[in-house]
């Protein structure tokens, strides 16, 4: 079975503190992928990686920063945390690399998400 | 216009019922299309993944898709509470693209 980890299920961060959340997928898998999940604007994606040192922005990369120095770990970085941050973060991988952004058969597995909470 | 299309719902069917949850997309090149089940509080799980016109079935549920009309459906037999969620229709691999979701409740 495929495991998505992340490093905290629950998160409460003041403003402007910088904020690391971390992913780790244990699949061997070439994609992973940050989003966050409010109500009623359903699942965005914030940054995804399709490999190691690589990483391409998503809908919403504003206030964000992503790394990826090892294929299994890929982390989200808040570099000063707002409220308007506040959310679920949902971190998901899949296999297929670069060639599996062009429309190929690779479904996404997701971690258990952390609810990052900014006073 | 939103590229991947859900009734918000909520959807309320009795137990034992069919529950037809619907998806529209823009995209006509996709190939791949996913629905996941979200229970609330929890993320999102792969239930069915559909590539080629026609219908697919696993279980209880029936993926269809239509290309030509650009709709993907996903059809659950014999409801039972258990599947009360929230259904997110996806389309395209690697990188989707997630519609909002269509909450169901299976009602004893």
């Amino acid at each position: 079975d495929v495991k998505v980890t992340q490093s905290s299920r629950y998160l409460v961060k003041r403003t402007g503190e910088k904020v690391f959340l971390e992913c780790v997928q244990d699949m061997d898998h070439e994609n992973m992928f940050w989003y966050r999940q409010d109500p009623g604007l359903g699942l965005r994606l914030i940054y995804f990686s399709y490999d190691v040192k690589m990483k391409e922005k998503g809908d919403i990369p504003e206030g964000y920063s992503v790394s990826r120095e090892k294929k299994e770990r890929f982390s989200l970085i808040l570099e000063s945390a707002s409220t308007n941050q506040t959310s679920m973060y949902l971190c998901a991988s899949s296999t297929g690399g670069l060639l599996s952004l062009v429309s190929l058969r690779y479904e996404q597995y997701f971690g258990p998400g952390t609810r990052l909470t900014v006073t | 216009q939103k590229e991947v299309e859900q009734n918000s719902g909520p959807l309320s069917v009795p137990e034992g019922a069919i529950a037809s949850l619907n998806c529209t997309y823009s995209d006509r090149v996709s190939q791949s299309f996913f629905w996941y089940r979200q229970y609330s509080g929890k993320s999102p799980e792969l239930i069915m993944s559909i590539y080629s016109n026609g219908d697919k079935e696993d279980g209880r549920f029936t993926a269809q898709l239509n290309k030509a009309s650009q709709y993907v459906s996903l059809l659950i037999r014999d409801s039972q509470p258990s599947d009360s969620a929230t259904y997110l229709c996806a389309l395209g691999a690697g990188k989707s693209t997630f519609g909002d979701g269509t909450t169901l409740t299976v009602k004893p």
